[in-house]
């Protein structure tokens, strides 16, 4: 068990829906990460957080959008729901900025849009 | 943007050293390499973080040449339980803004 949560651990909804995915860090921990991971592109970073400000972006869709709140649980909005987002959507944390020191990862959330 | 590229799979039998190479040629410069492990259905799983040379703990060595454009997971003498998808990670500056970079993943099969 890493000390991260994030539910639900399914989800499964329709085309054109609004999701939110949510993640609590370890105890601790200042850092969010969001990864989705689908069979064809792999684990793809989508964003960190750090004690509320967003610190790195990856290849996130406007479509998503997330934030980090005061107590440092983290929310992944997912709108406008395609097939293909369809995918296992872990969170991470870790007690610092980039670069350095272990990401903790949740079990994930799985999606699957019909 | 960082290519980071691993063999897609690798097979093994139990008591053998496993090597297992990621490419990396865009690494940010201060950042260190991690590697993960990861188990069908679960998130995945810190093994091993280096920054330069060679880093040893009670489950792997990372070797990491002066050049920092790839790094070497070993795992000794590999069991069954070792069966997995392998990944490494590492940060990314090229293109302005920072990002973390997965490699592709090398799927190990640990045979008996």
């Amino acid at each position: 068990d890493s000390g991260v949560t994030q539910t639900p651990k399914h989800l499964i909804t329709a085309t054109g829906q609004r999701v939110t995915l949510r993640c609590s860090p370890r105890s601790g921990d200042l850092s969010v990460y969001w990864y989705q991971q689908s069979l064809d592109q792999g684990l793809q970073f989508l964003i960190q957080y750090y004690n509320g400000e967003e610190r790195a972006k990856g290849n996130i869709l406007e479509r998503f959008s997330a934030q980090q709140f005061p107590d440092l649980h983290s929310e992944l909005n997912l709108s406008s729901l395609e097939l293909g987002d369809s995918a296992l959507y872990f969170c991470a944390s870790s007690l610092g900025l980039a670069g350095v020191g272990e990401q903790y990862f949740g079990p994930g959330t799985r999606l699957t849009v019909t | 943007l960082a290519k980071t590229t691993q063999p897609i799979s690798m097979d093994s039998y139990e008591g053998q050293e496993v090597n297992i190479t990621c490419s990396h040629n865009n690494i940010a410069t201060n950042d260190y390499i991690t590697w993960y492990q990861q188990f069908p259905s679960q998130g995945p799983r810190f093994i091993i973080q280096g920054y330069k040379t060679k880093v040893t703990n009670e489950v792997a060595s990372l070797f990491i040449p002066a050049d920092r454009k790839s790094s070497t997971l070993s795992l000794p003498r590999v069991s069954l339980s070792d069966t997995a998808v392998y990944y490494c990670l590492v940060g990314d500056r090229g293109s302005g803004t920072y990002k973390y970079i997965f490699g592709t993943g090398t799927r190990l099969k640990v045979l008996a």
